[in-house]
């Protein structure tokens, strides 16, 4: 079946750092990638999404490339802030056209980020 | 924009006993869709809904059901909890396929 692999955390970084969180995928098709985020007893939030190879999502500072040819979807920032510190999620977007369209997104493990002042 | 909205927040149940879960989607959407989080598994798919219909369920055991209204609201239900069922669970809704989902802040369960 479809999956999602992620670095493995804690990754911890100082304020200003470059973020790289890696992110690959097994599946079948092409599939939509997404990033999310959770803060600390809260819900997860929509980062940014892909929806075709070659796209690059973007938002908030943070980017990722869906890369066909290497079925990676790394995201990156430039220079993280401590309000950065959170889990991010890297999912993929399973459609099941036989069942009517129905979406289930598969996710990876999460990566945990402390970023220090 | 009204988000996501779940109830309660936080739950303590007892072995054995059974407990149902709420989610308000966001005006329009109506997909709705629920996740089991924990520390061992991680993100696990519960079932998704559309339109009054089940439309995937995920590799849990029968004990977890769901179903959704005419006004996309949904519900889920737990009988026969069991230690294990202790999670994070999460709503979320979407507007169409690949638009990608909006989630609630969660329904903390804890079974004693």
């Amino acid at each position: 079946g479809n999956s999602v692999t992620q670095m493995e955390g804690p990754v911890t970084l100082s304020e200003e750092a470059f973020l790289t969180i890696n992110c690959t995928y097994t599946a079948t098709g092409y599939p939509s990638l997404f990033w999310y985020v959770q803060y600390p007893g809260e819900g997860l939030q929509l980062l940014l999404k892909a929806t075709k190879a070659d796209d690059k999502g973007s938002n908030k500072g943070f980017e990722a490339t869906y890369r066909k040819e290497t079925t990676s979807f790394h995201l990156e920032k430039g220079s993280v802030q401590v309000s950065d510190s959170a889990v991010y999620f890297c999912a993929l977007s399973d459609l099941l056209l036989l069942q009517g369209g129905s979406e289930k997104l598969v996710f990876g493990k999460g990566t945990k980020l402390t970023v220090n002042p | 924009k009204a988000g996501v909205t779940q109830t309660p927040r936080y739950l303590i149940k007892t072995r054995g006993q059974q407990v149902t879960l709420s989610c308000s989607p966001i005006s329009g959407h109506r997909s709705v869709s629920w996740y089991q989080q924990t520390p061992g598994q991680g993100l696990q798919f519960l079932f998704e809904y559309f339109s009054e219909t089940q439309r995937n369920k995920g590799n849990f055991p029968g004990r977890f059901s769901g179903r959704q209204f005419s006004n996309s609201r949904s519900e889920m239900n737990v009988s026969t909890l069991e230690l294990g069922d202790s999670a994070l669970y999460l709503c979320a809704s979407s507007l169409a396929e690949n638009y990608g989902y909006t989630f609630g802040s969660g329904t903390r369960l804890t079974v004693v």
